[in-house]
């Protein structure tokens, strides 16, 4: 069975920093793109950004409005991805769920989904 | 503003059949595969349909997805009290990478 746990979520002050885990179990973890996804209180969903997996160059992109302050990282050795966060803002405050990623290209256009999610963990941005 | 334009509410009655706009551009919808996300009150997402129009397994026929164009939609039918949920679309964009609808809220009535 395909689990995602979420962790280190909790209340931080504007500026400061903070790093989340999701710890993945029921597959094999280095096969698979993994997600950060965010919910403001009351809002909807908010793509964060996708580390890639290591046949693709683990390599990373992020949404304009986390670019150069937040980073997803992974340690296939650990089934765990990561997501560091500096000089939060109050607007970051929200739920944050991993994701499993499923993707291909296809001739007609690219296939990309998140097939699981975890329970989410909440951050909290205030002074 | 989301750059995936969902109606922000939509209800029908118990038995009936309800649909789901999800309206883009061809920078994302035109060009891509669109999938769907049920959040029941309280708990994470859910993948409710992928590539248009497919079904993970354990998710029941009565769910149903199609695209046409620069939006895609997703159907209920045989609504139950227990669909009551927040829908999203979301798709690939060549330009924001991965893009999310607004939200649908359901309302069984």
């Amino acid at each position: 069975e395909v689990q995602l746990v979420e962790s280190g979520g909790g209340l931080v002050q504007p500026g400061r920093s903070l790093r989340l885990s999701c710890t993945a179990s029921g597959f094999t973890f280095g096969d698979y793109a993994m997600s950060w996804v965010r919910q403001a209180p009351g809002k909807g969903l908010e793509w964060v950004g996708f580390i890639r997996s290591k046949a693709y160059g683990g390599t990373t992109e992020y949404a304009a409005s986390v670019k150069g302050r937040f980073t997803i990282s992974r340690d296939d050795s650990k089934s765990i991805a990561y997501l560091q966060m500096n000089s939060l803002k109050t607007e970051d405050t929200a739920v944050y769920y991993c994701t499993r990623d499923q993707g291909d290209y296809y001739g007609s256009g690219r296939s990309y989904y998140f097939d699981y999610w975890g329970q989410g963990t909440l951050v909290t941005v205030s002074s | 503003q989301s750059v995936l334009t969902q109606p922000p509410s939509v209800s029908a009655a118990p038995g009936q059949k309800v649909t789901i706009s999800c309206s883009g551009s061809s920078s994302n919808i035109g060009n891509n595969y669109v999938s769907w996300y049920q959040q029941l009150p309280g708990t994470a997402p859910k993948l409710l349909i992928y590539d248009n129009n497919k079904r993970p397994s354990g998710i029941p026929d009565r769910f149903s997805g199609s695209k046409s164009g620069t939006s895609a939609t997703l159907g209920i039918t045989g609504l139950q009290t227990g669909d009551e949920a927040d829908y999203y679309c979301g798709t690939w964009d060549s330009s924001l990478n991965w893009v999310f609808g607004g939200g649908t809220k359901l309302t069984v009535l």
